[in-house]
């Protein structure tokens, strides 16, 4: 079974400074894929960034960054230059051999200007 | 490109009362098609996924029931609503795009809420 760990769940940021979110995760699977959704207070899920556990480099996506420790199992996101638009939610999630996704409990992050 | 689409946005209904939440696809076929509910300030939970017409896997047990007519319909259904269905109901769609990449992309979602 997967399992996803989420620990911290809210966060402060100041604005232009960036943040980091720690996620966790456990499986037995040889082969899976890591993911970062953003919930803003509308609801929507979006898509952020993604890992897959044969990628020997970490993910980019403008902003957006993941560290990932393979051995470690962790698959931080990091968002530097943090805007006020950045507060949300986010999800940390992974894949196997299957179509779903398993989802961390999510991190809220609150950007101060 | 590919879009979306559920509604109701918000839903009111007492128990008891039947339930039918719609989704559908645009610019994409044979998606896999997903439900989750999430309550207030939790997680997601996964309670329906499609991968062709016809098939539906359940992954909770509950009064809920899930159906595909067509290849980019998703519907959520109940007969009989309660209380504890109250929720954020988020349908998802994915496509392989790369070794096990089926990132997913969800609709605005519906708030339901049982009275």
């Amino acid at each position: 079974a997967q399992k996803i760990t989420q620990t911290q769940p809210g966060m402060f940021v100041q604005e232009k400074e960036a943040v980091t979110l720690d996620c966790t995760y456990d499986t037995s699977d040889p082969s899976y894929g890591l993911f970062w959704y953003k919930q803003p207070s509308s609801g929507e899920m979006i898509f952020l960034i993604y890992q897959g556990s044969y990628d020997q480099q970490n993910a980019t996506e403008g902003r957006y960054s993941l560290n990932f420790q393979k051995a470690r199992k962790s698959a931080n996101l990091v968002i530097s230059a943090s805007q006020l638009g950045d507060s949300a939610m986010y999800f940390c999630a992974m894949s196997s051999n299957d179509y779903k996704l398993s989802f961390g409990a999510g991190t809220t992050v609150t950007v101060r200007a | 490109s590919q879009t979306i689409h559920q509604w109701p946005a918000t839903l009111v209904q007492p128990v008891g009362s039947p339930l039918s939440l719609e989704c559908t696809v645009e610019g994409t076929s044979n998606p896999n098609l997903y439900w989750y509910r999430q309550a207030a300030g939790r997680g997601l939970q996964l309670l329906f996924y499609s991968v062709g017409i016809g098939q539906i896997s359940s992954e909770v047990p509950q009064n809920l029931s899930a159906s595909r007519p067509q290849d980019r319909q998703f519907i959520l259904s109940s007969k009989k609503l309660l209380l504890s269905d109250s929720g954020f109901y988020l349908c998802a769609w994915s496509s392989l795009t790369g070794f096990l990449r089926y990132e997913q992309y969800f609709g605005p979602g519906t708030r339901l809420t049982v009275t």
